[in-house]
């Protein structure tokens, strides 16, 4: 199947800086990419969808200039979580798929806030 | 309102036993409908794709049904192994905008 890198795998980070997650897709162009957070032993809760070359669109409850998509590439985006807390720690995964194909996940960032 | 439900939310089986896991969903219309696994601290890895003509896949020790009339599927994992303890996600596909809706998983824990 496709590949999907995520980077890092584990960050921590001090209360009040920012973190850069990076989604690559390796071997394809994903048209979409996906960010979901996962929260200890629930299930993934999707953040926001983005499209290459326009903006991200976010779910309800998911404060857009708190995390910050950018999706230059077809086979980038990143995910910028700005003054982070520790309530944000959480694990982020992201998923690509190209045109109407199955999306593929990356192995996700294990955030800690300290 | 597009839902996907599983069943059950954990279960706790022996080595070499067999296990079924459970999903429904409402999602209308449907595309396809896929099961993945994900490792404690790990991202979801595909086990089968399902789409609405498909009744049955099987991929290893894995086996998805699927009825589309009744809007349920289920996973049989065979002779289970301590490497299957797992969550189990069901994930249906919305056709036409091509999104995603995820089943809350189902905890696997495969004991000696």
């Amino acid at each position: 199947g496709a590949v999907v890198s995520q980077h890092p795998s584990r960050v921590i980070c001090k209360s009040g800086t920012s973190v850069k997650i990076e989604c690559r897709s390796l071997d394809f162009q994903a048209t979409t990419m996906f960010w979901y957070r996962q929260f200890p032993k629930q299930s993934l809760m999707l953040m926001a969808t983005s499209n290459e070359g326009s903006k991200a669109t976010y779910e309800q409850g998911v404060e857009k200039d708190k995390f910050l998509i950018n999706h230059a590439s077809l086979t980038l985006s990143t995910l910028t979580v700005t003054s982070a807390h520790p309530e944000d720690s959480s694990f982020y995964i992201c998923s690509a798929r190209r045109q109407n194909t199955e999306a593929f996940f990356g192995q996700g960032t294990r955030l800690t806030v300290v | 309102k597009n839902q996907v439900e599983q069943s059950p939310q954990s279960l706790i089986i022996l080595e070499g036993k067999n296990c079924t896991l459970q999903c429904n969903y409402t999602v209308s219309p449907f595309s396809n409908l896929r099961w993945y696994k994900q490792d404690t601290g790990r991202g979801p890895v595909s086990l089968t794709i399902m789409t609405f003509s498909e009744n049955t896949k099987s991929n290893g020790r894995y086996t998805a049904t699927l009825d589309a009339d009744t809007k349920q599927s289920s996973l049989h994992i065979t002779a289970s192994q301590l490497s299957d303890s797992a969550s189990y996600i069901c994930v249906v596909t919305h056709s036409g905008y091509s999104t995603l809706t995820f089943g809350k998983g189902t905890m696997l824990l495969v004991s000696p």
